[in-house]
């Protein structure tokens, strides 16, 4: 059974431009949750979806970010307009329904020059 | 605003010493889990609380939940360099999202 897996690993855009970072769950999850991780900084929680709908998205920033789970394909967490202070390291996890356990992946490292 | 503090936030050992480390909350924690995490990947998960008083095993790892469920503990007995790592603790305060700790970065000296 493959883990959590998220691409690319490593994606580096000009400020002004998009970044998008894609999710794919471990089968049979059908739970998805983003996370951010500063540099320095702990994990913190962004959003959390299941199929076709945003569940919590208590921890996204109001303006640029934005993030979907389709019916058919990965999750993909979209930021428009990137600024230097959007480099970070950007974790999904997925979990079945009526868990707790959360399964991360291996993270998209964003730098934004 | 849940805060979830770790401590300590250092810890250099020698390889075969005993620790322990914490995680400390001022909510009840609907459950709690332990991750470790290696740099430049994803936290990998160690295990699941969820009853307070609650003990689990993982070979030389022994994870304990408070009664109150609202700290937790995290003893290596026996350490190995290969136990290197960030231990975050991470809870949910009944819903999904998970609150994480800062983190206690451990090194095991051979």
């Amino acid at each position: 059974n493959a883990g959590v897996m998220q691409n690319p690993r490593h994606l580096v855009r000009r400020r002004g431009q998009e970044a998008r970072l894609r999710c794919s769950p471990m089968k049979g999850h059908s739970h998805v949750y983003w996370y951010r991780q500063l540099p320095e900084e702990g994990l913190k929680f962004m959003v959390y979806l299941q199929k076709e709908n945003i569940i919590d998205e208590s921890g996204m920033p109001k303006e640029r970010f934005s993030a979907e789970f389709p019916k058919e394909g990965p999750s993909i967490l979209r930021i428009q307009q990137v600024v230097r202070g959007d480099s970070a390291a950007y974790f999904c996890a997925s979990s079945p329904p009526g868990q707790y356990e959360q399964y991360f992946g291996p993270g998209t490292r964003l730098t934004v020059t | 605003t849940q805060l979830l503090e770790q401590s300590p936030q250092f810890l250099s050992i020698q390889e075969g010493e005993n620790l322990t480390v914490y995680c400390n909350s001022s909510s009840v924690f609907s459950s709690l889990q332990w991750y470790r995490q290696e740099p430049g990947e994803g936290p990998v998960l160690l295990v699941t609380v969820v009853t307070g008083g609650e003990v689990k095993k993982l070979k030389r790892l022994t994870f304990q939940f408070g009664d109150a469920r609202k700290d937790s503990s995290l003893h290596i007995t026996a350490a190995q360099p290969g136990d290197t790592g960030l231990y975050l603790c991470a809870g949910n305060f009944g819903n999904e999202k998970l609150t994480f700790g800062t983190g206690t970065r451990l090194t095991i000296i051979p």
